[in-house]
């Protein structure tokens, strides 16, 4: 049962260039996030889709973007990568709603800017 | 102010005492929170979800609501070093669309 499949696991960018972290999900889960994990932070959520076809912004959205390709997969990119990018990301999927469902994780993507 | 605010430790306890681990909420409307426990390099994942006053148990994990006070915590009874690791504190936000994290008190439990 592979849960929440994030690719890659590690990358190294130069300032300027872009790159997309994919996600994928075998739960049949609607809802799906992109959160960014920085020391002492918590988890920042950046984008999230509550369903396939929608997709919003969450907390610190600037310098990225999503897509939302079908209801397993929700991508995310990083047109021009900035070092105040540099941070761990974890894509996450739902079961149920917000107010009383589980988060999934996936094994997280380690991004480093240089 | 952040919403969920914890203190980031760490939080040194000797095995088998009991770790408590505090939280602080801004919103009075909260009524729901969740605790999820983060090994070192790993993701986080669930251990604990509460949405009333009072106590909510599992195993050696309690978690506690208090709406007046706007806290919850967790309990953590005869602590073991497998429970070293960053505890994350979580409620939904005013518009009930996204989870809010707090920054995470890291826990050491040493032999």
């Amino acid at each position: 049962n592979a849960g929440v499949t994030q690719t890659p696991k590690f990358q190294v960018l130069k300032t300027g260039q872009s790159m997309t972290l994919q996600c994928a999900q075998d739960m049949n889960h609607n809802s799906m996030y992109w959160y960014r994990q920085d020391p002492g932070m918590g988890l920042r959520l950046i984008y999230y889709s509550a369903s396939e076809g929608t997709t919003d912004k969450g907390e610190v959205p600037n310098g990225y973007n999503v897509s939302r390709l079908n209801k397993r997969e929700f991508s995310l990119r990083l047109e021009s990568a900035a070092p105040s990018q540099t941070s761990v990301y974890f894509c996450a999927s739902r079961k149920g709603e917000v107010r009383t469902g589980e988060l999934f994780f996936g094994e997280g993507s380690r991004l480093t800017v240089l | 102010q952040k919403e969920v605010e914890q203190n980031s430790g760490p939080l040194s306890v000797p095995e088998g005492a009991i770790a408590s681990l505090n939280c602080t909420y801004s919103d009075r409307g909260s009524q729901s929170f969740f605790w999820y426990r983060q090994y070192s390099g790993k993701s986080p994942e669930l251990i604990m979800f509460i949405y009333s006053n009072g106590d909510k148990e599992d195993g050696r994990f309690t978690a506690q609501l208090n709406k007046a006070s706007q806290y919850v915590s967790l309990l953590i009874r005869d602590s073991q070093p497998s429970d070293s690791a960053t505890y994350l504190c979580a409620a939904p936000n005013n518009a009930g669309n996204m989870l809010t994290f707090g920054g995470g008190t890291r826990l050491m439990v040493k032999p």
